[in-house]
């Protein structure tokens, strides 16, 4: 899988929009971009996952540039719950594609 | 649509006990993943399940360590005589299929491991 890089923290304004990036210049034609999100103590939340097209759900967007080199996923209104660490993945859609690797992710700290 | 339940959520070995880890995919989810999260780091594959059959444990420490998922019940993840060192998160995920696109893994809330 190729390997992801993301800022190690950052911060947000309650109520503004979030924006976590995520480079994986190293991606193939067939892998996906997955994000989840880990709040203190929780399991990891699915959030958004995407090939190529930019997606959008109840949660959030994901848009991915058109070379796919990177990701940027938007949380259009921040709250306080959503402090988190948010990771982003990339998976390979064969059938090995189960083993999913957590780096270190982005700590997104949401200010009142 | 119940979530991944995971039981217990927290649980308290001393060293040489065996622990017992349950989990219980979403309704419909035939496939169950184990992880282990250490203090401080991130999630790591330990072992991939189906029902009745062990598809990939290359994640699994050698000795110690066990999971099945039997037809019936919950998947199982057994620790046998335990160490401080297996202190650490256990999550589970379940998902519906695998196929030729992916198949997106749902997290349950996790077994804290604590071994005295």
């Amino acid at each position: 899988d190729a390997k992801t890089t993301q800022p190690t923290s950052m911060d947000c304004a309650e109520g503004r929009a979030a924006n976590l990036p995520c480079n994986h210049s190293t991606i193939s034609g067939n892998e996906y971009v997955y994000w989840y999100r880990q709040i203190h103590s929780q399991g990891p939340q699915y959030i958004i996952h995407g090939l190529k097209n930019n997606e959008t759900n109840e949660m959030a967007s994901l848009i991915i540039t058109e070379d796919r080199k990177s990701s940027t996923l938007i949380l259009p209104h921040a709250t306080l719950r959503d402090t988190a660490v948010y990771y982003c993945i990339v998976v390979y859609s064969g059938g090995s594609n189960y083993k999913l690797t957590f780096g270190k992710g982005t700590l997104l700290t949401v200010n009142p | 649509n119940a979530g991944v339940m995971q039981n217990p959520r927290h649980l308290v070995r001393r060293r040489g006990q065996e622990a017992r880890l349950r989990c219980s995919p979403m309704k419909g989810h035939s496939h169950v993943y184990w992880y282990r999260q250490l203090p401080e780091e991130g999630l790591k594959f330990m072992v991939y399940l189906q029902k009745e059959n062990i598809i990939d444990e290359s994640g699994m420490p050698k000795e110690r360590f066990s999971a099945e998922f039997p037809k019936e019940g919950p998947s199982i993840l057994r620790i046998q005589q335990v160490v401080r060192g297996d202190s650490a998160a256990y999550f589970c995920a379940s998902s519906p299929k695998l196929a030729a696109s992916t198949d997106t893994q749902y997290f349950g809330p996790g077994t804290r491991l604590t071994v005295l």
